[in-house]
């Protein structure tokens, strides 16, 4: 049973441009969420989604950030025109149906740098 | 808010030796409480959590964890400090929606 899958692993992006960062979630998870950890500073909560719903988008951006987990495929965090201080590690977390945040499995991490 | 602070960014300790890595929490209502560690270049993995029952958790790798009500603390422990066990330490409590609040963590380094 593979663990949350996360890639890239390494993201280089140029101001401006857009970052898609794509996490699978365990076999038989059905939520997501995602957080994002700047250098020096813990894990910051960004949104958690269940299949095909937003849940909880409270830490994201109003700007630029958006994220989706559709019924097939997996979910995205989707950056537009990136800024240098986008510059962190994203992670993504899931867990199954009915335990939420008693039962987090993380995945290894984007590592997002803006040039 | 759901919060917990962790107070020190570094613990430094010699091999063999006790280590303790604190957290205080803030919450409203009953703490919902656990333990993550982070090696480098990985995601966070489990190390223990607090729901009810026994103050004293027992987790992986050889932690455990002291809940305390009236300290509002919930700081990690091990008897004896491996050097592998040198890490980032993030201590966590479930807040509003479900959702993992973590402190900004503690760099545990372990000397030989």
């Amino acid at each position: 049973n593979a663990g949350v899958m996360q890639n890239p692993r390494h993201l280089v992006r140029r101001r401006g441009q857009e970052a898609r960062l794509r996490c699978s979630p365990m076999k038989g998870h059905s939520h997501v969420y995602w957080y994002r950890q700047l250098p020096e500073e813990g894990l910051k909560f960004m949104v958690y989604l269940q299949k095909e719903n937003i849940i909880d988008e409270s830490g994201m951006p109003k700007e630029r950030f958006s994220a989706e987990f559709p019924k097939e495929g997996p979910s995205i965090l989707r950056i537009q025109q990136v800024v240098r201080g986008d510059s962190a590690a994203y992670f993504c977390a899931s867990s199954p149906l009915g335990t939420g945040a008693e039962k987090l499995f993380f995945g290894s991490g984007t590592q997002l740098s803006v040039l | 808010a759901q919060s917990v602070a962790q107070p020190e960014d570094q613990v430094n300790v010699a091999e063999g030796n006790p280590l303790t890595v604190k957290c205080t929490y803030s919450v409203s209502g009953n703490p919902y409480l656990f333990w993550y560690v982070q090696y480098p270049n990985r995601g966070l993995q489990f190390l223990l959590k607090y729901i009810t029952g026994d103050n004293l958790v027992k987790g992986s790798y050889g932690f455990e964890a002291e809940f305390n009500k009236s300290q509002t603390s919930f700081h990690l422990k091990k008897p004896s400090a491996l050097v592998s066990d040198s890490a980032l330490y993030f201590c966590a409590v479930r807040g509003y929606g479900n959702k993992l609040v973590f402190g900004a963590g503690t760099i545990l380094r372990v000397k030989s």
